[in-house]
């Protein structure tokens, strides 16, 4: 099973601060890695699919990068609306597996 | 726009089976994967299992496979997971959502909660 493990655990940051995040494969996934937000309360919602396409109304605040083993979400100027925990998600292989999630609160 | 909409869940003793269901609208219901996603109270996301779009493959989690049996009904555009031997662990947000991998959206969820 591929271990995918997301730091930090928690970011602090302020709206309009840039926030970069990780994701670390056990093995390489190559481009096979997604990212979901998720917001209290809600179900989680992709962002970015094999590591650098957003998703169908995602804004161009989100991108991400990576392949292999080592993966970055940024979000480039944190929106009030991103305070959130993230998530990221491989498909190369059975089974799928999520990291343990990345929480963006507000400092 | 699609809508996945999961229902059946709901308190059960340990040991006990527990069948949920996901209405699906607003895609050809037929030409997709299909997935379930849990989420156990205050805990990150579980991938639990994933259909192909005919229904002739399905893949699970080390930890369901043997208990749970997914499935669905194209001609009805439904999505279920069978849930047999539930314990204490299966506690958690059970999530739909369409494809087999980048998954999107996903249905508001359905609670199942284990417990004597």
């Amino acid at each position: 099973e591929i271990v995918l493990t997301q730091s930090p655990a928690t970011l602090s940051l302020s709206p309009g601060e840039r926030a970069t995040l990780s994701c670390r494969a056990s093995q390489s996934v190559s481009s096979y890695l997604a990212w979901y937000q998720q917001k209290p309360g809600q179900a989680p919602r992709l962002l970015i699919y094999d590591a650098s396409n957003r998703a169908t109304g995602i804004p161009a605040r989100f991108s991400g990068s990576g392949s292999g083993t080592d993966f970055t979400l940024t979000i480039s100027s944190l929106e009030p609306e991103d305070f959130a925990v993230y998530h990221c998600q491989q498909r190369s292989n059975w089974p799928r597996t999520f990291g343990q999630g990345t929480k963006v609160e507000i400092k | 726009e699609v809508q996945l909409l999961e229902s059946g869940g709901g308190l059960v003793q340990p040991g006990g089976s527990l069948r949920l269901s996901c209405a699906a609208s607003g895609f050809t219901f037929s030409t997709y994967a299909m997935t379930w996603v849990r989420q156990a109270p205050g805990k990150g996301l579980e991938w639990v299992s994933t259909i192909s779009n005919s229904g002739g493959s399905a893949y699970y989690a080390d930890s369901v496979k043997g208990r749970f049996t997914i499935s669905r009904d194209n001609s009805k555009n439904t999505l279920y997971l069978q849930m047999f031997s539930l314990t204490a662990e299966d506690t958690a947000e059970y999530y739909c959502a369409k494809g087999g991998y980048n998954l999107d959206p996903w249905g508001q969820g359905t609670l199942v909660t284990v417990s004597s």
